[in-house]
């Protein structure tokens, strides 16, 4: 069984560019989060989508939304990049929206000059 | 404010030895606990979880221990092996029911085992 395939692994963008990161979760599953994990920060929650609907927001400013298709594929963006944007960006997916622990892929490294 | 906090950055201990990490939290709401692992260049893995109606939860060589009181929950890895060095995190569910998908995450405390 594959696990959470994120793509792309590496990027560079510059200051106010845009950027979408792709998830694509473990095949059955419904639930997709998104997580931002900074060293000073450690992993802090962005969102969680299941049957495509955004079930809970963390603390981020509007810049960053995602969405969910209805393969329960997910993607995330982040418009007018900060260099503070600059983060290891996590997705994990479940079965269901509240069932069973997190399985998380390896993550996109987003650098912003 | 930090609902999770791993106050040990890093820890060092000798293969064969107990490892404890240990992981505070604020937030009284909290009723489900998790330990996760990270190796660097991977995403973290589900290690071992505990409910707020248990006080310890174990798993082969790794043991959960959760103080409701002190609002303290360790990880107790016996013995140890080098392959367990990795970022270890603490993390929490804020909701009743055990709603996984909205994780409060502690910062990890790096575990070095030395053979």
């Amino acid at each position: 069984k594959a696990g959470v395939t994120q793509t792309p692994r590496y990027l560079i963008k510059t200051r106010g560019q845009q950027v979408t990161l792709s998830c694509s979760p473990i095949s059955g599953h419904r639930s997709v989060s998104w997580y931002q994990q900074t060293p000073g920060q450690g992993l802090q929650f962005l969102f969680e989508y299941f049957s495509e609907t955004q079930r809970n927001k963390g603390n981020f400013p509007g810049r960053f939304s995602g969405r969910q298709f209805s393969n329960s594929r997910s993607e995330m963006n982040v418009s007018t990049l900060e260099l503070g944007d600059s983060a290891l960006y996590l997705c994990a997916s479940r079965p269901g929206s509240f069932t069973g622990e997190l399985f998380f892929g390896e993550g996109s490294r987003l650098t912003v000059l | 404010d930090q609902q999770v906090k791993q106050n040990s950055p890093s820890l060092s201990v000798q293969e064969g030895r107990i490892s404890i990490l240990n992981c505070d939290y604020t937030n009284s709401m909290f009723d489900y606990f998790l330990w996760y692992k990270k190796y660097p260049a991977e995403g973290p893995t589900f290690l071992i979880s505990i409910s707020s109606i248990k006080d310890k939860n174990e798993d082969g060589r790794f043991t959960v221990f959760l103080n409701k009181s002190a609002k303290h929950l360790s990880l107790h890895i016996v013995p140890s092996q080098p392959g367990d060095s990795a970022v270890y995190f603490c993390a929490a569910s804020p909701r009743r029911g055990g709603s996984q998908g909205n994780l409060i995450f502690g910062k990890g405390t790096k575990l070095s085992v030395k053979p």
